[in-house]
């Protein structure tokens, strides 16, 4: 167990519809990033947060936006879902930036 | 953007044996590197790193070697077991970004 949770574990959803996924890091991390991995595929970094303030975007569509909360959990909002945007979606965490990240659970987003 | 690439997608070992799972990548000013295990519906699950300073990190049973003249990258896991059968990444964290950059990843698979 690394200590970051993701919910939720699973999210069935259809074309167009709107889906929010959220991470807690683990305690004391002040660094968030999001990744997307599709079928047999690498991660693709999406964005990330430090303490709040977004720091670095990645290959992220305009359609998704992300935000991490004064108690630094964080929110992936992925909207006008498209069938390609089915992934699974991971979370990490860092203490700060430049060192190692832990990855929570994912969660598994498919779109109908 | 950054390149980070496997040489085999797949790798068999005979349980016992040692295992060998290369790695290259194409910036040659990534001053961090980790390599990262993925279970089958889990979440990447940190392994080993080093830093540029370093040619040679070992932790249990797992080795990383690396060779900045040739921007390559191993990781050597001593007496494989089946609990290793996993899909193993590298990655790196390009021009000293916080984010890493993965490579798709190879498929070790440990033979009884």
């Amino acid at each position: 167990d690394s200590g970051v949770t993701q919910t939720p574990k699973h999210l069935i959803t259809a074309t167009g519809q709107r889906v929010t996924l959220r991470c807690s890091p683990r305690s004391g991390d002040l660094s968030v990033y999001w990744y997307q991995q599709s079928l047999d595929q690498g991660l693709q970094f999406l964005i990330h947060y430090y303490n709040g303030e977004e720091r670095a975007k990645g290959n992220i569509l305009e359609r998704f936006s992300a935000q991490q909360f004064p108690d630094l959990h964080s929110e992936l909002n992925l909207s006008s879902l498209e069938l390609g945007d089915s992934a699974l979606y991971f979370c990490a965490s860092s203490v700060a930036g430049k060192d190692t990240q832990y990855f929570g659970p994912g969660t598994r987003l498919t779109v109908l | 953007g950054e390149s980070v690439g496997l040489h085999l997608p797949t790798l068999s070992v005979q349980e016992g044996d040692n295992s060998i799972i290369n790695c290259a990548y194409s910036n040659s000013a990534s001053d961090y590197f980790i390599w990262y295990k993925q279970e089958s519906g889990k979440g990447p699950q940190f392994i080993i790193d080093i830093r540029s300073n370093m040619d040679k990190r070992q932790g249990q049973r797992v080795t990383v070697l690396l060779n900045k003249t040739v921007k390559h990258l191993s990781l050597q896991i001593a007496a494989t077991q089946p609990g290793d059968s996993a899909v193993y990444f590298c990655a790196e964290n390009g021009s000293g970004a916080n984010n890493l950059f993965f490579g798709t990843g190879t498929r070790l698979t440990v033979i009884p």
